[in-house]
């Protein structure tokens, strides 16, 4: 069974640009989790949709958004790069119900480089 | 509000040595608790878990307990190999108000040197 995946695995922009990354979650997996990772730093959450609506957001800016597509997979969408966006983005994936016990499913991840 | 906290790193070790690495929590109830492990250039994997109060997760080596009096979930392997240099994250699922997410410690850096 594939496991999540993650497009591109590297991505190089300029100051000023957009960013678009893709996440494809476990086949019957409903909610995706997009999470960012600075060099350094530990987890920061971003985002997470489930059943293709936005359910949450961290503490990021409104130019950081993203959906989810009747498929289950997801983007994510960074408008307007800084240079603190560098890092690496997880998805993750998991299958959400009330008995859930908040086990995630990670793609590789998504490197990002603005310059 | 709920939150994670792991040792500082990074550990240095030498292989077949002992290692502790520390967590704990805080959180309302009693949630499970996860250590996952990313290795170099990786995303993260799931290491092992405990869906209880006392409950101890093992994985290649590793064990980890449920320690509700301490609010603790420590990760121990009695010799770690060179392959276990890895960054180490303990997590915990946070649940309020139909929210989901994982949040998860600052991680701690391994190395492990033959």
């Amino acid at each position: 069974e594939a496991g999540v995946t993650q497009s591109p695995t590297h991505l190089i922009k300029t100051r000023g640009q957009q960013a678009t990354l893709r996440c494809s979650p476990i086949s019957g997996h409903t909610s995706v989790y997009w999470y960012q990772q600075a060099l350094g730093l530990g987890l920061q959450f971003l985002l997470w949709y489930d059943e293709g609506e936005e359910r949450n957001r961290g503490n990021f800016p409104p130019r950081f958004s993203g959906r989810q597509f009747p498929n289950y997979s997801s983007e994510l969408n960074v408008n307007a790069l800084e240079l603190e966006d560098s890092a690496l983005y997880l998805c993750a994936s998991s299958f959400y119900t009330s008995s859930n016990t908040g086990e995630l499913f990670f793609g590789e991840g998504s490197r990002l480089t603005v310059l | 509000g709920d939150s994670v906290t792991q040792m500082e790193g990074p550990v240095t070790l030498s292989e077949e040595a002992f290692l502790t690495i520390n967590c704990t929590y805080t959180a309302t109830g009693y949630p499970s608790l996860f250590w996952y492990v990313q290795y170099p250039g990786e995303g993260l994997q799931l290491l092992l878990k405990a869906t209880k109060a006392d409950d101890k997760g093992s994985n290649k080596g590793f064990e980890a307990t449920y320690r509700k009096e301490t609010t603790s979930f420590h990760l121990e392997k009695g010799s770690v190999q060179v392959s276990d240099s890895a960054v180490y994250f303990c997590a915990l699922p946070v649940f309020s108000g139909g929210y989901n997410k994982l949040i998860f410690g600052a991680g701690t850096r391994l190395a492990v040197h033959p």
